[in-house]
Order: structure tokens, then sequence, then C-alpha cells
């Protein structure tokens, strides 16, 4: 079974902080996304990887780097944390344009 | 651009009254419509992918079919546990092959 894992469940940050969300895939992927969910908008793409330090913008990239030094790891960094960037995030990963497969989502408060 | 919608947002049913779930999309070329299971709070779990019209794919209760402009997905005598939120996603060929579009998904409760 893939297993994709996300290092928080729950956040709490404050205003100007930055703030690190990792994300770790065991089944070798190639590509690995991040996206953030909120009630409405559905799920928006912020920035993908399609292999170790390649990176591509999203829909929505504004106030978000990222960071792929490893294949298995795919770290999404708010420079700045402000409160419309409290969310769902979540990632997934995929091999060869198929499936994408999640985990379990950070849900970030942004105070 | 991809667009994807479905309806309806939220679908309250009794145990046992079968129903569909409908995701209508534009795409310049599909390579791909995906449907996903998503609890409250959990990220979304997999369940169907289908590649062309005409193709269904079935899994228990569930069953997705696909046409040139739509997905329906069926659920037929459904039971309190597939209770959760169902989200659609096409891929498209333009761009990069990986990129999904998502729906903003239909909420369905099953009652007693």
């Amino acid at each position: 079974d893939v297993k994709v894992t996300q290092s928080s469940r729950y956040l709490v940050k404050r205003t100007g902080e930055k703030v690190f969300l990792e994300c770790v895939q065991d089944m070798d992927h190639e590509n690995m996304f991040w996206y953030r969910q909120d009630p409405g908008l559905g799920l928006r793409l912020i920035y993908f990887s399609y292999d170790v330090k390649m990176k591509e913008k999203g829909d929505i990239p504004e106030g978000y780097s990222v960071s792929r030094e490893k294949k298995e790891r795919f770290s999404l960094i708010l420079e700045s944390a402000s409160t419309n960037q409290t969310s769902m995030y979540l990632c997934a990963s995929t091999t060869g344009g198929e499936t994408q497969y999640f985990g379990p989502g950070t849900r970030l408060l942004v105070l | 651009e991809d667009q994807v919608t479905q309806s309806p947002e939220a679908l309250r049913l009794q145990e046992g009254e079968s129903s569909s779930l409908n995701c209508s999309y534009t795409v310049s070329g599909l390579r791909g419509l995906f449907w996903y299971r998503q609890d409250p709070g959990k990220g979304p779990e997999f369940l169907f992918t289908l590649y062309s019209a005409g193709e269904e794919k079935e899994k228990e209760r569930l069953k997705a079919t696909l046409t040139k402009k739509e997905s329906f997905l069926h659920i037929t005598a459904p039971k309190p546990e597939d209770s959760a939120t169902y989200l659609c996603a096409v891929q498209s060929y333009t761009g990069t092959a990986s990129k999904l579009t998502f729906g903003t998904g239909t909420r369905l409760q099953v009652t007693l």
C-alpha cells in the first residue's frame, strides 16, 4: 500500500512566523504535490515537484515556497504566515501521471 | 482551462435509498477522471479512475460511469458508513500531465 505521511495533523502559528510542513512518501514516486483545501473552493494546487530539486508553480503559489532535496520528501514553506493561510494542507504523490495518493492532511491555524 | 462542477453540493439519503452524484467537466483533452472519497478531517481516498466514454467501474455499493461531458457516481442501497464527501477530478493532456483539477465535492449523508 502507498503511504503518504505528513509531519503534523494540527498546527497553530502566529502571524509572521515561518512555517514548515513536511510530507514523506514511501513508494519511490517521482511526482509530489501540495494542495490547500478550503470550504466552497475545493482543492487548489500550490506547488508540485516532478523530480528532486525540480519544482513548478501551481495555481496559487503566492506566499509559499517548496523544497525537495530527497525523492521521498517534499516540504511546503510559508515564508511569513498570514491569517488567510489558515487552511487544510494536503500532500499527494504519484508516479507517471497516474493516481494521486494523499496524506492525512495538516490543519493549520494562523492567529 | 479545465473545469469541474459537482452536483448536488449536499445530499441526504436514507439507508437503502439509491441515488447518483454528478460530475460535469470541460477539458481540452481528457486523460483521466478520478473519484475520491474524503472523510471529515482526513485526506482524500482514491476510489476510481475512468479513461474513456462508456467506461464503468464498480466497488461494493459504488459504480462510476463516464460520458464525454460528465461522470456519475451511483450509490446503490447506501449504508451510514458511506457518508462522506465525494470528490471528482480531471486530468488533461495539456500542460503538465500529472496535474488534477478538482470539483468542490458532494457531501453525502446517509441516515438510518
